[in-house]
């Protein structure tokens, strides 16, 4: 059974204080891996794909890493303004999954002035 | 603008009532999607269409149903099978084919009252 864990459930920061979060994935075979930004009440927003064991993908103060087991999303100096949940999702190659996603239980990010 | 509309953003449900949530998209998407948010759990999928007139079910899809009339909406339905259904319903897009990622739409938030 394809899983996905993410931690911490819930991560408190101060402005400026750099850190990680952690994305850990179970399946028969990955297709890809996908983190979205989502905000109270609102849809989840896409941030990053990543394919394959190295890669890397940046945007302002998010940096998406992949390898075989784990993603991390390391995020640099953060604002108040990067408080949110963050998903982490997983696809399966595979003829008959056309395109499902299986996400984390996500990480509350509260990034504090 | 392309996009995902969901409506309504809140709705009510009285016991033993089946109600509907809409889906359109104008993203000229495949695949579409309806997953569940409950506090805690992440997004969990409950059916997913390929193409028009085509749908699979997903984990959780015990008391609703859907239809997929035209490619452009995938309209859930909420029966009174569904036991516990006080939850936030998002609907999602995406060309699995072309590999792109999923757009999701606000949300609806279903209350039983």
């Amino acid at each position: 059974e394809d899983q996905v864990t993410q931690s911490p459930e819930a991560l408190r920061l101060q402005e400026g204080e750099s850190s990680s979060l952690n994305c850990s994935y179970t399946v028969s075979g990955l297709r890809g891996l996908f983190w979205y930004r989502q905000d109270p009440g609102k849809g989840p927003e896409f941030l990053f794909t990543l394919y394959s064991a190295g890669e890397e993908k940046e945007k302002e103060r998010l940096k998406a890493t992949l390898t075989k087991k784990e993603s991390f999303l390391h995020i640099t100096a953060p604002k108040p303004e990067d408080s949110a949940t963050y998903l982490c999702a997983v696809q399966v190659a595979g003829g008959t999954s056309y395109g499902k996603l299986t996400f984390g239980q996500g990480t509350i990010l509260t990034v504090h002035p | 603008d392309g996009g995902i509309t969901q409506s309504p953003k809140y709705l009510f449900r009285k016991e033993g009532q089946n109600v509907t949530l809409s889906c359109e998209q104008n993203l000229n998407h495949d695949a579409m999607y309806w997953y569940r948010q409950d506090p805690g759990q992440g997004l969990r999928l409950i059916y997913y269409s390929q193409i028009v007139n085509d749908f699979q079910k997903g984990d959780i899809a015990e008391g609703y149903s859907v239809s997929r009339e035209k490619k452009e909406s995938f309209p859930l339905t909420v029966t009174s099978a569904q036991k516990n259904p006080t939850a936030f319903y998002l609907c999602a897009s995406s060309n699995p084919l072309r590999g792109t990622e999923a757009f999701f739409g606000q949300g609806t938030r279903l209350t039983v009252v």
